[in-house]
């Protein structure tokens, strides 16, 4: 069975300062992606960054950055120079490749709240 | 063009209405879903659509139709909902069901049934 694991329900930043957050993934499949996306509270899902199980780099997309540990099976989020806009809830998610399920596996989120 | 639309925003129906969602993208995607959200829960996936054939149905209530007119809109039909179907409907599309595509939401349907 696939699972996502998000342990910080939520977290605080101050302004300008770099914020980790965390997801660790169980899987059974060899090939597989992972993503991260934001939810202001409008209630938009905006994609941020994917790693493929099989991507040797960590992927970067601006200011977000990925983590990907693979023996660890963590993939955390790293937001650099955190924004007021930045705001918002932000969810992990899997998606299996090899065992034909085309299903998103979503984590329970983390609340970022970016203090001024 | 990278969006998905969805409408209404709001929509507040009785338990004997019928009314339906709306979806379009023009990206030229073949995957579409739907999920359901409830107020500080991660998204759960209903329904997902792949070159127009529905492919996944999570065991969801008849009382949700999803209808695939064609390869850019996706429909829900929404008839004799119960007050716990009140949630935020969220759409989204992928270029195809594989595993590395990211899925695009749409800002989705803040739906009440009263």
């Amino acid at each position: 069975a696939q699972k996502i694991t998000q342990t910080q329900p939520g977290m605080f930043v101050q302004e300008k300062e770099a914020v980790t957050l965390d997801c660790t993934y169980d899987t059974s499949d060899q090939s597989y992606g992972l993503f991260w996306y934001k939810q202001p509270s409008s209630g938009e899902m905006i994609f941020l960054i994917y790693q493929g199980s099989y991507d040797e780099q960590n992927a970067t997309e601006g200011r977000y950055s990925l983590n990907f540990q693979k023996a660890r099976k963590s993939a955390n989020l790293v937001i650099s120079a955190s924004q007021l806009g930045d705001s918002a809830m932000y969810f992990c998610a899997m998606r299996g490749g090899t065992s034909g399920t085309y299903k998103y596996i979503f984590g329970t989120g983390t609340r970022l709240k970016v203090l001024a | 063009d990278t969006e998905v639309t969805q409408t209404p925003k709001h929509l507040v129906m009785g338990m004997t209405n019928k009314k339906s969602l709306k979806c379009e993208q023009h990206m030229g995607h073949r995957a579409m879903y739907w999920y359901k959200q409830k107020a500080k829960k991660p998204p759960e996936l209903m329904f997902v659509y792949s070159y127009e054939k529905l492919s996944i149905n999570e065991s969801v209530p008849s009382r949700f139709s999803p209808e695939c007119p064609n390869s850019s809109l996706l429909n829900l039909h929404l008839h004799a909902l119960q007050p716990e179907d009140s949630a935020l409907y969220l759409c989204a599309s992928s270029q195809d069901v594989s595993a590395y595509n990211e899925q695009f939401f749409g800002p989705g349907t803040r739906l009440t049934v009263l």
